[in-house]
């Protein structure tokens, strides 16, 4: 079975300190990959997808980058971060296909920016 | 681009059937909608998906009309641990036939003893 494995679970970080968000996938080959952000109270907003290695889509221009080094690996990155960046990031994965919607979330990594 | 339109939050009590309704004008000819519920602090779970008219598992149903512009996620009897944000999805082929997911805001559904 598919498993997506997100890590860590909470992070307090200062402003201007970098930041790396892992994501790994198992059980699976090839998989669309996302990032995303969802502050107190609201909806998840895409920040990043993926549908291969190297191959990365940005959704909004902002402080963080994503990389995928490996088919099953999606990194969230940020060289200095921002107080806004706080938040609860979530990465996911999708199989390929037309049509299909279904996505699979991690756990999640509540980031606190201070 | 496939957006959708829910209603911001909805309350409900025990026991009652809750129907949420997603719009969709765009949707193409491809996409499927999927329905998501998510917990505070933890990431959205899968629901139900569907193409057309209806699709019922153990836990909702999800009726779509002919024309696929919208859909209606019927929850039955619902109980306090239904509380949640409940997602409704089109999936957005992007070339080679991938997808994009991208989720709105959500319906916040609150259930009262």
């Amino acid at each position: 079975s598919q498993t997506i494995h997100q890590w860590p679970a909470t992070l307090v970080q200062p402003v201007g300190s970098p930041l790396s968000l892992e994501c790994t996938v198992e059980g699976t080959s090839n998989p669309n990959l996302y990032w995303y952000r969802q502050a107190a109270g609201r909806g998840l907003q895409l920040l990043f997808y993926s549908v291969g290695i190297g191959q990365i889509s940005s959704e909004v221009p902002q402080n963080l980058s994503a990389s995928r080094p490996q088919d099953r690996q999606f990194i969230l990155s940020s060289k200095k971060l921002l107080l806004s960046d706080s938040g609860f990031y979530l990465c996911a994965w999708s199989a390929r296909g037309g049509g299909v919607t279904e996505a699979f979330f991690g756990q999640g990594t509540r980031l606190t920016v201070v | 681009l496939a957006k959708t339109t829910q209603p911001i939050s909805m309350d409900s009590y025990e026991g009652q059937e809750v129907n949420i309704t997603c719009s969709h004008n765009n949707i193409a000819t491809n996409d499927y909608i999927t329905w998501y519920q998510q917990f505070p602090s933890q990431g959205p779970r899968f629901i139900i998906q569907g193409y057309k008219t209806k699709v019922t598992n153990e836990v909702a149903s999800l009726f779509i009309p002919a024309d696929r512009k919208s859909s209606t996620l019927s929850l039955p009897r619902v109980s306090l641990s239904d509380t949640a944000v409940y997602y409704c999805l089109v999936g957005e082929p992007l070339s080679g036939g991938y997808n994009k997911l991208t989720f709105g805001a959500g319906t916040r559904l609150a259930v009262h003893p």
